[in-house]
């Protein structure tokens, strides 16, 4: 199975300020096609998980230009421009590569 | 917009069956692109991917090697539904269960509200 890892595993943000979540996997994402099967989610407080990137840099529909993913192969970025009150919760990476698929352990951000 | 719409109990007793549901709307179950999926969520092992059921040409399953043999996920193309049966659950079966989409065999979107299941006597 492809193991994910994040950090740090909790982040404390002053609104308005960037925040930046690592994401690494223990194989490479990239595949022939040049696409990175790598995603990114948020779970708000009390609510399922919800799409945020798609293949490692596209964003969801309705999902605010102050979050973008970088990254290819094994590293990944997932950065917040400028925190929002709304923006609080846990966010998780995700490889799509193959079966199982597998998602990292969390991030959770709260506002400092 | 596509939305799933889970259904099922909230409590199961030991060495029972979890049973779960989920609607779709907005989707088909047989669209050839798509995937449906169950996660599980609980605090010891967090986000956990249990297995899919989807259509290319034919229905296929795809399990999880370690509910592999206790698990089975049904669909009623009538209803537009897929279902999700765990047997012989034990306490660490206990978690939030979902229904998702997987797309393009990549990402999951939508998913459903989530269920939490505890299991006790």
């Amino acid at each position: 199975d492809i193991v994910m890892t994040q950090s740090p595993l909790s982040l404390s943000v002053t609104p308005g300020e960037p925040a930046s979540i690592s994401c690494r996997s223990s194989q490479s994402l990239l595949r022939r096609n040049g696409y990175n099967y790598l995603h990114w989610y948020l779970q708000k407080p009390g609510q399922s998980p919800q799409l945020l990137i798609y293949l490692g840099s596209d964003r969801a529909s309705g999902v605010p230009d102050r979050f973008s993913g970088s990254g290819s192969g094994t590293d990944f970025t997932l950065k917040i421009s400028r925190l929002e009150a709304e923006d609080v919760g846990v966010y998780y990476c995700m490889q799509g590569l193959q079966t199982p698929i597998t998602f990292g352990p969390g991030t959770k951000v709260d506002i400092k | 917009q596509v939305q799933l719409q889970q259904s099922g109990p909230g409590l199961v007793k030991p060495s029972q069956t979890l049973s779960l549901t989920c609607a779709i709307s907005g989707d088909t179950i047989s669209n050839n692109g798509a995937s449906w999926t169950w996660i599980r969520q609980s605090p010891s092992r967090g986000l956990e991917w249990l297995g899919r059921i989807y259509y290319r040409s034919n229905w296929y399953n795809d399990y999880a090697p370690f509910v592999k043999s206790r698990m089975t996920i049904n669909l009623d193309t009538s209803k537009n539904q897929f279902s999700l049966q765990l047997n012989s659950v034990t306490p660490e079966d206990t978690a939030v269960y979902y229904c998702t989409r997987l797309i393009g065999e990549n990402w999951l979107d939508p998913w459903g509200q989530g269920t939490l299941v505890t299991v006790s006597p």
